[in-house]
Protein backbone atom coordinates (compact mmCIF):
# COMPACT_ATOMS: atom_id res chain seq x y z
CA UNK A 1 0.00 0.00 0.00
CA UNK A 2 2.08 3.44 -1.37
CA UNK A 3 -0.71 5.43 -0.06
CA UNK A 4 0.17 9.28 -2.47
CA UNK A 5 2.80 8.98 -4.84
CA UNK A 6 4.06 12.13 -6.63
CA UNK A 7 6.68 12.25 -9.66
CA UNK A 8 8.75 13.22 -10.21
CA UNK A 9 10.09 14.51 -7.14
CA UNK A 10 12.46 17.24 -7.99
CA UNK A 11 12.27 19.29 -11.34
CA UNK A 12 14.20 22.38 -13.43
CA UNK A 13 12.21 24.33 -15.91
CA UNK A 14 13.09 27.13 -18.11
CA UNK A 15 10.74 29.65 -18.52
CA UNK A 16 8.01 28.98 -21.02
CA UNK A 17 8.51 25.34 -20.92
CA UNK A 18 5.81 23.04 -19.91
CA UNK A 19 5.19 19.85 -17.65
CA UNK A 20 3.08 17.90 -16.00
CA UNK A 21 3.47 16.66 -12.23
CA UNK A 22 1.48 13.34 -11.61
CA UNK A 23 -0.32 12.16 -8.48
CA UNK A 24 -1.43 9.10 -7.76
CA UNK A 25 -3.24 7.48 -4.77
CA UNK A 26 -4.28 3.76 -3.89
CA UNK A 27 -6.84 4.42 -1.28
CA UNK A 28 -10.16 4.69 -3.24
CA UNK A 29 -10.53 8.19 -2.49
CA UNK A 30 -12.60 10.98 -3.95
CA UNK A 31 -11.29 13.90 -3.08
CA UNK A 32 -7.26 14.99 -4.46
CA UNK A 33 -5.92 18.02 -4.14
CA UNK A 34 -3.22 19.86 -5.39
CA UNK A 35 -1.40 22.14 -3.08
CA UNK A 36 1.89 24.38 -3.42
CA UNK A 37 4.18 25.07 -0.15
CA UNK A 38 5.86 28.72 -0.36
CA UNK A 39 8.37 29.92 2.36
CA UNK A 40 6.25 31.88 5.04
CA UNK A 41 2.97 30.96 2.99
CA UNK A 42 2.15 27.85 4.27
CA UNK A 43 0.14 26.06 2.33
CA UNK A 44 -1.99 27.09 -0.95
CA UNK A 45 -5.10 25.04 -2.55
CA UNK A 46 -4.23 25.04 -6.48
CA UNK A 47 -7.14 23.10 -8.03
CA UNK A 48 -9.10 20.07 -6.26
CA UNK A 49 -11.16 17.39 -7.51
CA UNK A 50 -14.49 15.67 -5.83
CA UNK A 51 -14.23 12.95 -8.05
CA UNK A 52 -13.56 11.03 -11.62
CA UNK A 53 -14.05 13.73 -14.34
CA UNK A 54 -14.67 16.45 -11.64
CA UNK A 55 -12.20 19.38 -10.71
CA UNK A 56 -12.53 22.89 -8.88
CA UNK A 57 -10.48 26.22 -8.40
CA UNK A 58 -8.17 26.90 -5.11
CA UNK A 59 -6.92 29.71 -4.28
CA UNK A 60 -3.93 29.86 -6.45
CA UNK A 61 -5.08 28.54 -9.83
CA UNK A 62 -3.55 30.84 -12.63
CA UNK A 63 -1.36 29.31 -14.74
CA UNK A 64 -2.00 25.76 -13.59
CA UNK A 65 -4.41 23.43 -15.42
CA UNK A 66 -5.61 19.67 -13.66
CA UNK A 67 -7.27 16.48 -15.27
CA UNK A 68 -8.32 13.61 -12.84
CA UNK A 69 -9.08 11.29 -16.13
CA UNK A 70 -9.15 8.10 -13.82
CA UNK A 71 -10.15 8.14 -10.16
CA UNK A 72 -6.69 6.91 -8.92
CA UNK A 73 -4.88 9.72 -10.48
CA UNK A 74 -4.65 13.42 -10.64
CA UNK A 75 -2.40 15.64 -12.78
CA UNK A 76 -1.24 19.03 -12.40
CA UNK A 77 -0.23 20.61 -15.57
CA UNK A 78 1.95 23.91 -15.99
CA UNK A 79 1.45 25.48 -20.04
CA UNK A 80 4.38 28.04 -19.80
CA UNK A 81 6.52 27.84 -16.67
CA UNK A 82 7.24 31.49 -15.45
CA UNK A 83 9.84 31.99 -12.07
CA UNK A 84 6.91 32.89 -9.43
CA UNK A 85 5.73 29.13 -10.34
CA UNK A 86 9.32 28.01 -8.35
CA UNK A 87 7.61 26.55 -5.02
CA UNK A 88 7.07 23.18 -3.41
CA UNK A 89 4.21 21.19 -5.02
CA UNK A 90 1.86 18.22 -2.62
CA UNK A 91 -0.60 16.36 -3.97
CA UNK A 92 -2.95 14.86 -0.92
CA UNK A 93 -5.53 12.40 -1.09
CA UNK A 94 -9.00 11.96 1.00
CA UNK A 95 -12.14 10.50 1.22
CA UNK A 96 -14.33 13.55 1.99
CA UNK A 97 -13.91 17.21 1.67
CA UNK A 98 -13.50 17.70 5.58
CA UNK A 99 -12.06 14.73 7.01
CA UNK A 100 -8.25 13.71 6.84
CA UNK A 101 -5.86 14.03 4.16
CA UNK A 102 -3.15 11.87 2.78
CA UNK A 103 0.43 13.90 1.61
CA UNK A 104 2.78 12.78 -0.89
CA UNK A 105 6.04 13.70 -0.49
CA UNK A 106 6.50 16.84 -2.28
CA UNK A 107 7.81 17.95 -5.26
CA UNK A 108 9.83 20.50 -5.75
CA UNK A 109 10.08 22.47 -8.87
CA UNK A 110 12.55 25.18 -9.97
CA UNK A 111 11.75 27.60 -12.80
CA UNK A 112 14.76 29.37 -14.13
CA UNK B 1 -5.85 35.29 2.18
CA UNK B 2 -6.08 32.06 4.10
CA UNK B 3 -8.19 30.60 6.20
CA UNK B 4 -6.20 29.49 9.51
CA UNK B 5 -3.94 31.51 10.94
CA UNK B 6 -1.53 30.09 13.63
CA UNK B 7 -0.04 31.69 16.46
CA UNK B 8 3.22 32.17 16.98
CA UNK B 9 4.85 32.23 13.62
CA UNK B 10 7.97 30.10 15.49
CA UNK B 11 8.31 28.73 19.02
CA UNK B 12 11.74 27.69 20.95
CA UNK B 13 11.35 25.44 23.89
CA UNK B 14 13.27 23.33 26.15
CA UNK B 15 13.07 19.38 26.16
CA UNK B 16 9.60 18.56 28.62
CA UNK B 17 8.41 21.91 28.49
CA UNK B 18 5.02 22.27 27.07
CA UNK B 19 3.90 23.92 23.62
CA UNK B 20 0.73 26.04 22.68
CA UNK B 21 0.07 27.08 18.96
CA UNK B 22 -2.87 28.39 17.99
CA UNK B 23 -5.11 28.83 15.02
CA UNK B 24 -7.55 31.55 14.10
CA UNK B 25 -9.90 30.98 11.51
CA UNK B 26 -12.63 33.15 9.48
CA UNK B 27 -15.71 31.09 8.56
CA UNK B 28 -17.90 28.22 10.01
CA UNK B 29 -16.77 24.90 9.81
CA UNK B 30 -17.35 20.74 10.24
CA UNK B 31 -14.01 20.02 11.67
CA UNK B 32 -10.58 21.49 12.49
CA UNK B 33 -7.63 19.56 11.83
CA UNK B 34 -3.87 19.68 12.48
CA UNK B 35 -1.30 18.34 10.49
CA UNK B 36 2.74 18.63 11.26
CA UNK B 37 5.49 18.79 8.84
CA UNK B 38 8.91 17.28 8.86
CA UNK B 39 11.35 19.56 7.17
CA UNK B 40 11.67 18.17 3.53
CA UNK B 41 8.59 16.31 3.77
CA UNK B 42 4.61 16.41 3.53
CA UNK B 43 2.52 16.56 5.77
CA UNK B 44 1.15 14.16 8.49
CA UNK B 45 -2.37 14.18 9.84
CA UNK B 46 -2.21 14.49 13.92
CA UNK B 47 -5.78 14.76 15.13
CA UNK B 48 -9.10 16.27 14.01
CA UNK B 49 -11.82 17.99 16.14
CA UNK B 50 -15.68 18.61 15.45
CA UNK B 51 -16.97 21.46 15.45
CA UNK B 52 -19.84 20.22 18.35
CA UNK B 53 -15.96 19.15 20.16
CA UNK B 54 -14.62 21.17 22.54
CA UNK B 55 -11.66 19.36 23.62
CA UNK B 56 -10.07 16.12 22.39
CA UNK B 57 -6.58 14.16 23.54
CA UNK B 58 -4.26 11.88 21.52
CA UNK B 59 -1.29 10.49 23.31
CA UNK B 60 0.66 14.05 24.23
CA UNK B 61 -1.26 16.06 21.94
CA UNK B 62 -4.42 17.97 23.45
CA UNK B 63 -6.63 20.32 21.38
CA UNK B 64 -9.18 22.70 22.19
CA UNK B 65 -11.70 24.34 19.69
CA UNK B 66 -13.56 27.49 20.28
CA UNK B 67 -16.13 27.41 17.81
CA UNK B 68 -18.04 31.54 19.07
CA UNK B 69 -14.16 32.77 18.74
CA UNK B 70 -13.44 30.66 15.53
CA UNK B 71 -10.12 29.67 17.22
CA UNK B 72 -8.17 26.60 18.02
CA UNK B 73 -5.09 25.27 20.71
CA UNK B 74 -3.00 22.31 20.11
CA UNK B 75 -0.90 21.59 23.13
CA UNK B 76 1.99 19.58 22.80
CA UNK B 77 2.99 18.30 26.48
CA UNK B 78 6.66 17.30 28.01
CA UNK B 79 8.15 18.21 24.51
CA UNK B 80 11.28 15.78 22.57
CA UNK B 81 13.51 16.89 20.27
CA UNK B 82 11.97 14.59 17.71
CA UNK B 83 8.84 16.98 17.93
CA UNK B 84 10.67 19.58 15.95
CA UNK B 85 8.56 20.21 12.83
CA UNK B 86 6.31 22.49 11.65
CA UNK B 87 2.47 22.60 12.68
CA UNK B 88 -0.81 23.39 10.86
CA UNK B 89 -4.06 23.68 11.29
CA UNK B 90 -6.63 23.12 8.23
CA UNK B 91 -10.36 23.64 8.24
CA UNK B 92 -13.02 22.77 5.81
CA UNK B 93 -14.14 25.92 3.98
CA UNK B 94 -17.32 25.75 1.36
CA UNK B 95 -15.75 26.41 -2.67
CA UNK B 96 -17.88 28.47 -5.21
CA UNK B 97 -18.43 25.17 -7.08
CA UNK B 98 -20.56 23.78 -3.54
CA UNK B 99 -17.71 21.63 -2.89
CA UNK B 100 -15.87 21.28 0.57
CA UNK B 101 -12.09 22.13 0.13
CA UNK B 102 -9.82 21.88 2.75
CA UNK B 103 -7.50 24.65 3.78
CA UNK B 104 -4.52 25.49 5.53
CA UNK B 105 -2.93 27.98 7.68
CA UNK B 106 0.35 29.61 7.80
CA UNK B 107 1.84 26.86 10.40
CA UNK B 108 3.81 27.56 13.42
CA UNK B 109 7.81 26.41 13.16
CA UNK B 110 8.57 24.47 16.49
CA UNK B 111 11.93 23.97 17.63
CA UNK B 112 12.33 21.78 20.53
CA UNK B 113 16.12 21.59 22.16
CA UNK B 114 17.67 18.78 23.92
Amino acid sequence: NAGVTQTPKFRVLKTGQSMTLLCAQDMNHEYMYWYRQDPGMGLRLIHYSVGEGTTAKGEVPDGYNVSRLKKQNFLLGLESAAPSQTSVYFCASGGTGYEKLFFGSGTQLSVL
Amino acid sequence: SQQGEEDPQALSIQEGENATMNCSYKTSINNLQWYRQNSGRGLVHLILIRSNEREKHSGRLRVTLDTSKKSSSLLITASRAADTASYFCATDVLGNTGFQKLVFGTGTRLLVSP
